[in-house]
């Protein structure tokens, strides 16, 4: 079966950091760039930035670049995203996706608290 | 940075209702253009890539057109699992960007 599969639910306090794991399955896991998304509740979707798992190669938006980091490891198929220096502004869900070739996670819930 | 403005905001119709909703980059995309249906609680569904490939599995009510600047999609006899929020996205020049959703509603 073709998935990506996240890591669960996370609280952070305010200045701390937080890595979501998205492992791939059911297809070659370097054919196909991973982004991030995120969503607060009851707000759009926004793009943090790509990755490619052959290369490493990376890409930000511009209001992350410092903040995030995209990596992988290839031996078991699974994209990470750091992000640090959290506040309660990054309380979300976070997905890794494919975008065109339909890959969705199934999202991981970002809570940013003291 | 290129914005994607979607229009409308909300929309309210029924069962059977032919429903167009636009999107409009502030420049040029060619078609690199997609569309995504998502549903409360759950991720983004891919619908359409490339303006107006649609996915495998999708029901042929749906469909996608325009290049350029301005797209549209177009759900030709709306049904009950439908209901949901509508997001384009393009995926020309990175940062890749999403417009603000859709949500159409039942009347």
């Amino acid at each position: 079966q073709v998935q990506l599969v996240q890591s669960g639910a996370e609280v952070k306090k305010p200045g701390a950091s937080v890595r979501v794991s998205c492992k791939a399955s059911g297809y070659t896991f370097t054919s196909y760039n991973i982004n991030w998304v995120r969503q607060a509740t009851g707000q759009g979707l926004e793009w943090m930035g790509w990755m490619n798992p052959n290369s490493g190669n990376t890409g930000y938006a511009q209001r992350f670049q410092g903040r995030v980091t995209m990596t992988r490891d290839t031996s078991i198929s699974t994209a990470y995203m750091d992000l640090n220096s959290l506040r309660s502004e990054d309380t979300a869900v976070y997905y890794c996706t494919t975008l065109d070739q339909g890959l969705w996670g199934q999202g991981t819930q970002v809570t940013v608290s003291s | 940075d290129i914005q994607m403005t979607q229009s409308p905001s909300s929309l309210s119709a029924s069962v059977g209702d032919r429903v167009t909703i636009t999107c409009r980059a502030s420049q040029t995309i060619n078609n690199y253009l997609n569309w995504y249906q998502q549903k409360a609680g759950r991720a983004p569904s891919l619908l359409i890539s490339a303006a107006s490939n649609l996915q495998s599995g999708v029901p042929a009510r749906f469909s996608g057109s325009g290049s350029g600047t301005d797209f549209t999609l177009t759900i030709s006899s709306l049904q009950p699992e439908d209901f949901a929020t509508y997001y384009c996205q393009q995926d020309y020049t990175t940062p890749y960007s999403f417009g603000q959703g859709t949500e159409l509603e039942m009347k």
